[in-house]
């Protein structure tokens, strides 16, 4: 079946240091690709997507490439800041079957930033 | 900004006992779901409703779990009897029933089963 497969963490990085989060996904045809994150105390909100090959998403500097030849999307920010400490989920939408929409979601990394 | 609220906040709960938890959905959001999310897991779907209609209940544990829409506005679920397994953050989303849309979900509802 579908899943989604990142890294776990927990990451502790200082301010302004480089971060990457690795996600490789295993789906039939051709999902969605979505970077979810969840502040502490808060509920998930999408930081980015991309829905076909080649496409980069990016938001609050955040980006991440949807690589179909490695099944990958992997999130990338080239200086983090105290307040991006929160848990990342990457997740990814099958093609609809029968109406379904749902999101296939990875386990989390939650990120620590120290000043 | 419109949010997609929850409630209760936390329930704890002894096994045995029945729970509900309340979702109202962001307004005239047609598609609603319902996720559990185990601690360190992410979260897996249990439920998707499409207006008031079921749409995929496939992975809902229908010997204990029940969820409605009636009216397709808010939903409730609905654990009886609940389990030392059940314990877990439970998620409400909604979206446009658009394919590809973004999903807005609510703060959560965590459940201690004791």
């Amino acid at each position: 079946g579908d899943s989604v497969t990142q890294m776990e963490g927990p990451v502790t990085l200082s301010e302004e240091a480089f971060l990457t989060i690795n996600c490789t996904y295993t789906a039939t045809g051709y999902p969605s690709l979505f970077w979810y994150v969840q502040y502490p105390g808060e509920g998930l909100q999408l930081l980015l997507k991309a829905t076909k090959a080649d496409d980069k998403g990016s938001n609050k500097g955040f980006e991440a490439t949807y690589r179909k030849e490695t099944t990958s999307f992997h999130l990338e920010k080239g200086s983090v800041q105290v307040s991006d400490s929160a848990v990342y989920f990457c997740a990814l939408s099958p093609r609809p079957q029968g109406g379904s929409e749902k999101l296939v979601f990875g386990k989390g990394m939650k990120l620590t930033v120290n000043p | 900004e419109a949010e997609v609220a929850q409630s209760p906040r936390y329930k704890i709960t002894e096994k045995s006992q029945a729970v509900a938890f309340w979702c109202d959905p962001i307004s005239g959001h047609a598609t609603l779901y319902w996720y559990r999310q185990i601690l360190g897991q992410g979260p897996e779907l249990l439920v998707q409703f499409q207006d008031e209609s079921v749409v995929d209940d496939s992975q809902l544990p229908k010997d204990r779990f029940s969820a409605e829409r009636l009216k397709g506005v808010d939903s409730t679920l609905k654990i009886q009897p609940a389990e030392l397994g059940d314990s877990a953050m439970y998620l409400c989303a909604s979206s446009p029933s658009t394919y590809m849309n973004e999903q807005f979900f609510g703060p959560g509802t965590r459940l201690t089963v004791l």
